[in-house]
């Protein structure tokens, strides 16, 4: 069974704070993904990654930054949290498409994050 | 600029019956990968279904299918024999992909009640 792991489920931090948020699969995925889920906006691509320290900007990767200094990590930081932050946070990762691998996305369970 | 719309914010469906999701497209690329996912009530993200765009034939998976209209740009999911236990948030996707770098689209969701 593929496993994604997100290392909370829920966060409450203050503004201004520095907040790191770390995914971990154990498929050795070449893919990984950080997405924020809003109410009404769905899934929104924040950055992604499709190897070691390789990385690239998704539709809104202002105020956010990422690390992938290790195949199975993905660190999701805010430099400086906002409370137009306030989200929640999926993490996914996936082989890329090639016809000995099926390319789906594997989900972890999402942080809940707030910014107060 | 793709673009993925789900018309359906909210959906209610009586146990046992069938029910279709809707979910149109914008784009110009000729090859790319549709997907339907699931989101149960404070679960994880669940990939139901995959299409590729250059396969003529609508992917099934035992109680969910896609009609899937390409020249439409049209990717609706049919439920058959509906369960308490399809009751979650279901995203349409697009994904395309090349040179290293993956292009991931998501709906805004469509919230399925499946009523006993």
């Amino acid at each position: 069974d593929v496993k994604v792991t997100q290392s909370s489920r829920y966060l409450v931090k203050r503004t201004g704070e520095k907040v790191f948020l770390e995914c971990v699969q154990d498929m050795d995925h070449e893919n990984m993904f950080w997405y924020r889920q809003d109410p009404g906006l769905g899934l929104r691509l924040i950055y992604f990654s499709y190897d070691v320290k390789m990385k690239e900007k998704g539709d809104i990767p202002e105020g956010y930054s990422v690390s992938r200094e290790k195949k199975e990590r993905f660190s999701l930081i805010l430099e400086s949290a906002s409370t137009n932050q306030t989200s929640m946070y999926l993490c996914a990762s996936s082989f890329p498409p090639r016809w000995d691998k099926t390319d789906t996305q594997y989900f972890g369970p999402g942080t809940r994050l707030t910014v107060l | 600029a793709q673009t993925v719309t789900q018309s359906q914010p909210e959906m209610s469906v009586q146990e046992a019956e069938t029910v279709t999701l809707s979910c149109t497209y914008d784009t110009s690329e000729s090859n790319y990968y549709l997907f339907w996912y699931k989101q149960p009530p404070s679960r994880q993200m669940i990939l139901v279904i995959r299409q590729e765009a250059y396969k003529q034939q609508n992917a099934t998976e035992n109680r969910f299918s896609v009609n899937f209209q390409k020249a439409a740009k049209s990717f609706s999911l049919k439920i058959s024999d509906s369960q308490l236990g399809d009751t979650a948030m279901y995203f349409c996707a697009f994904m395309k992909h090349g040179s290293g770098t993956y292009k991931y689209i998501f709906g805004t969701g469509t919230r399925l009640k499946v009523l006993a």
